[in-house]
């Protein structure tokens, strides 16, 4: 079936610092999303992109749909205390009969 | 607004014992979806209502089971219980267009630990 290859899995960084993660599928997708999800929270979306190639910012945040529509990327400039959490990536093929694909996370800690 | 709604947010059965989590969609969606959370699976999807119809279905045993009323409130149900169980359950609403985008509304989850 469908997988999303996400990483890393988990990061240690110092406030301050950029971060950086990735998703990559063997499938394309049509619609590429990042999640965040806070501690005893529900995962909330950040960034939905829609067209290969797309950039698109959120304040700090950065995500690229990859041009062969197999990737995607998440930049956190600046990061602060608040971003701390687990990102999800996900994939959707776009048809509304198919299922949309998370990936397994990263877990982003930030050092004092 | 009102977000997505999930109850119980806590419970603890037992192994063999069954359990119903219940999930109110944000007003006005119509699809209602279901994901297990685990420390080492990441999100892993149930299955999605449309409806009241069973959409799409993920990779879990029969014991796995859910339905969707006519107010588009959700319900899953677990039975006979196993200690793999153990999970945070989410519960995602969204307002299905022409295509299916991906954005996903999730309810804060509700927790099961198992015995």
């Amino acid at each position: 079936g469908q997988q999303l290859n996400q990483s890393p899995q988990s990061m240690f960084i110092q406030e301050g610092e950029d971060v950086s993660m990735n998703c990559t599928s063997s499938s394309i997708f049509n619609t590429w999303l990042w999640y965040k999800q806070d501690p005893g929270e529900g995962p909330v979306l950040l960034i939905a992109l829609y067209k290969a190639g797309e950039l698109t910012s959120n304040g700090r945040l950065t995500a690229q749909f990859g041009i062969t529509r197999k990737d995607s990327f998440l930049n956190i400039s600046a990061s602060i205390p608040s971003d701390v959490g687990i990102y999800f990536c996900a994939g959707s093929p776009g048809d509304r009969d198919d299922k949309i694909i998370f990936g397994k996370g990263t877990r982003l800690h930030i050092l004092p | 607004k009102a977000g997505v709604t999930q109850t119980p947010r806590y419970l603890i059965k037992t192994r063999g014992q069954q359990v119903t989590l219940s999930c109110s969609p944000i007003s006005g969606h119509r699809s209602v979806s279901w994901y297990q959370q685990t420390p080492g699976q990441g999100l892993q999807f149930l299955f999605e209502y449309f409806s009241e119809t069973q959409r799409n279905k993920g990779n879990f045993p029969g014991r796995f089971s859910g339905r969707q009323f006519s107010n588009s409130r959700s319900e899953m149900n677990v039975s006979t219980l196993e200690l793999g169980d153990s999970a945070l359950y989410l519960c995602a609403s969204s307002f299905p267009g022409q295509l299916n985008t991906g954005e996903l509304f999730f309810g804060e989850g509700s927790r099961l630990t198992v015995l």
